[in-house]
């Protein structure tokens, strides 16, 4: 069964880059498993911010980038904003259906 | 405005069958390419996918709940079920649905989510 895997904590200052990575146990992420990218604030639900590897829906802050790089998918936020603490996932689409990642706590300090 | 609301129990026994329903609107279940799963999560815990139902009805479940699990939409489609059985202190969690929309050109994953709901399970 599919393992996602993430960075399970980061911390960053305001106004740095930072890159989050997703991984999956089967081998390589690649487009097809359409990896997508949520944003979960405490007590909120999530919010989507990245689909299909890059992608990014009407609402998603500029500062937020995705792409596959290394075998793995990655979110990358260029100058984070405090607002920008947050839970994020990963999901991917393979064949046992949709699977998350553990999650990064991204702290911004 | 799309939008989707969860609403069920709050709080369940041991062995019930619990019943959550997802009330959709902006869109419709009916329009080919849309889907909409259901996701849980534990108190701290990572998000999980329990299921979704396709436009055409198609079901899919997660591997390891399956037995469990029963996903259906009403008549009107305006409003999409789920259905676990034998609830343990285990399934404690807060339930999501989320649309998923594919296109002929796109994949837009889960893009939009409701506000979710609380589920105890506790006798």
């Amino acid at each position: 069964q599919t393992v996602v895997t993430q960075e399970p904590s980061l911390t960053v200052s305001p106004g740095e880059t930072v890159t989050l990575t997703c991984a999956s146990t089967t081998g390589p992420v690649t487009s097809g498993s359409y990896p997508n990218w949520l944003q979960q604030r405490p007590a909120q639900a999530p919010r989507a911010l990245i689909y299909s590897t890059y992608s990014k829906h009407s609402w998603t802050p500029a500062r937020f980038s995705g792409s596959l790089l290394g075998g793995k998918a990655t979110l990358t936020l260029s100058g984070v904003q405090p607002e920008d603490e947050a839970d994020y996932y990963c999901l991917l689409y393979s064949r046992d259906g949709v699977v998350f990642g553990g999650g990064t706590k991204l702290t911004v300090l | 405005q799309v939008t989707l609301k969860e609403s069920g129990p709050a709080l369940v026994k041991p062995t019930q069958t619990l019943t959550l329903t997802c009330s959709i609107s902006g869109f419709s279940l009916s329009t080919s390419g849309v889907r909409v799963s259901w996701i849980r999560q534990a108190p701290g815990k990572a998000l999980e996918w329990l299921g979704r139902i396709d436009w055409d009805e198609d079901t899919f479940y997660s591997t390891s709940l399956k037995t469990r699990l029963t996903i259906s939409k009403d008549t009107s489609g305006n409003q999409v079920v789920l259905r676990m059985t034998n609830m343990d202190p285990v399934d404690t969690a807060t339930y999501y649905c989320a649309r998923e929309l594919r296109t002929g050109v796109a994949f837009y994953g889960m893009d939009v989510w409701g506000q979710g709901t609380t589920v105890t399970v506790s006798s």
